[in-house]
C-alpha cells in the first residue's frame, strides 16, 4: 500500500519555475518509477516523465528542455518525496499536475497503479 | 510517438446496460495497455493492465481485450459508479508514453 501527496504553490507567474513535490508514503520497495502526469482544466492526461529508485530519468521529450524530476526516495530514509521543476512556464502549463507510483514488469504489465490526489497549478501573473 | 485513439468520445448507456469502449493504437503495441477510470475532482483509477487484466479490487464486470493495434474496454452492467471519463495508456513506447483522449460514459 501506498500513499502520494503533492504539495507546492498554487499559482506561478509566466517564465517563471513551477516547482512541486511529492511525499510517499507506505511501499517504495520493488519495480517502480516515480512519475508525474498532468491535466490541463477540461482535457485529458498528459505524461510529463518520471524518475527511477536509481536517479535515472525519462522525460516527455515535449517537456524535456525545460524540465527536472529528482527524487529522495530510498529504502532506508524515512523522508521520501521527489520533486518536478518546470521552468519558462506559460499559460499552456497551468494543469492539475498528478504524482503518482509506476509500476514496471519484464512483459506487458506495466501501469500506473497508485495515483496522488493532484495539485493545480495555475500560471498568471 | 505513439497516438492513441479512443471512441466514442461520449457513450451515453442506461445503468444495466453494457457499454464498449474502443481504444486503437496508432502502431502495434502488443498487449502493453492500461485503463483507468476517472471521475470529477478525482485523480485516475487503475482498472485493467496488461490489456486484460484487472487491478486488485476492481470488479469483475469490467473486462478489457484485444493486442495490437486495437483494444476494448467492456463494462458488463453499468453501475451509477461507473459514470465516468476512461483513458487508455500504451506503455510499448516510453518516450513518451501516451494516453487516449478518453471516453465519458454519461447516463442516457
Amino acid at each position: 500500500q501506498v500513499q502520494l501527496q503533492e504539495s507546492g504553490p498554487g499559482v506561478v507567474k509566466p517564465s517563471e519555475t513551477l516547482s512541486l513535490t511529492c511525499t510517499v508514503s507506505g511501499d517504495t520497495i520493488g519495480n517502480y518509477y516515480w512519475s508525474w502526469i498532468r491535466q490541463p482544466p477540461e482535457r485529458g492526461l498528459e505524461w510529463i516523465g518520471y524518475v527511477s529508485y536509481s536517479g535515472s530519468t525519462n522525460y516527455n521529450p515535449s517537456l524535456k528542455s525545460r524540465l527536472t524530476i529528482s527524487s529522495d526516495i530510498s529504502s532506508d530514509t524515512s523522508r521520501k518525496q521527489f520533486s518536478l521543476e518546470l521552468s519558462s512556464v506559460t499559460a499552456a502549463d497551468t494543469a492539475v499536475y498528478f504524482c503518482a507510483r509506476t509500476a514496471y514488469c519484464g512483459g506487458d504489465c506495466h501501469r500506473i497503479d497508485s495515483w496522488g490526489q493532484g495539485s493545480l497549478v495555475t500560471v498568471s501573473s | 510517438e505513439i497516438v492513441m485513439t479512443q471512441s466514442p468520445a461520449t457513450l451515453s448507456v442506461s445503468p444495466g446496460e453494457r457499454a464498449t469502449l474502443s481504444c486503437r493504437a496508432s502502431q502495434s503495441i502488443s498487449s502493453s495497455l492500461a485503463w483507468y477510470q476517472q471521475k470529477p475532482g478525482q485523480a485516475p483509477r487503475l482498472l485493467i493492465y496488461d490489456a486484460s487484466t484487472r487491478a486488485t479490487g476492481i470488479p469483475a464486470r469490467f473486462s478489457g481485450s484485444g493486442s495490437g493495434t486495437e483494444f476494448t474496454l467492456t463494462i458488463s452492467s453499468l453501475q451509477s459508479e461507473d459514470f465516468a471519463v476512461y483513458y487508455c495508456q500504451q506503455f510499448n513506447d516510453w518516450r513518451p508514453l501516451t494516453f487516449g483522449g478518453g471516453t465519458k460514459v454519461e447516463i442516457k
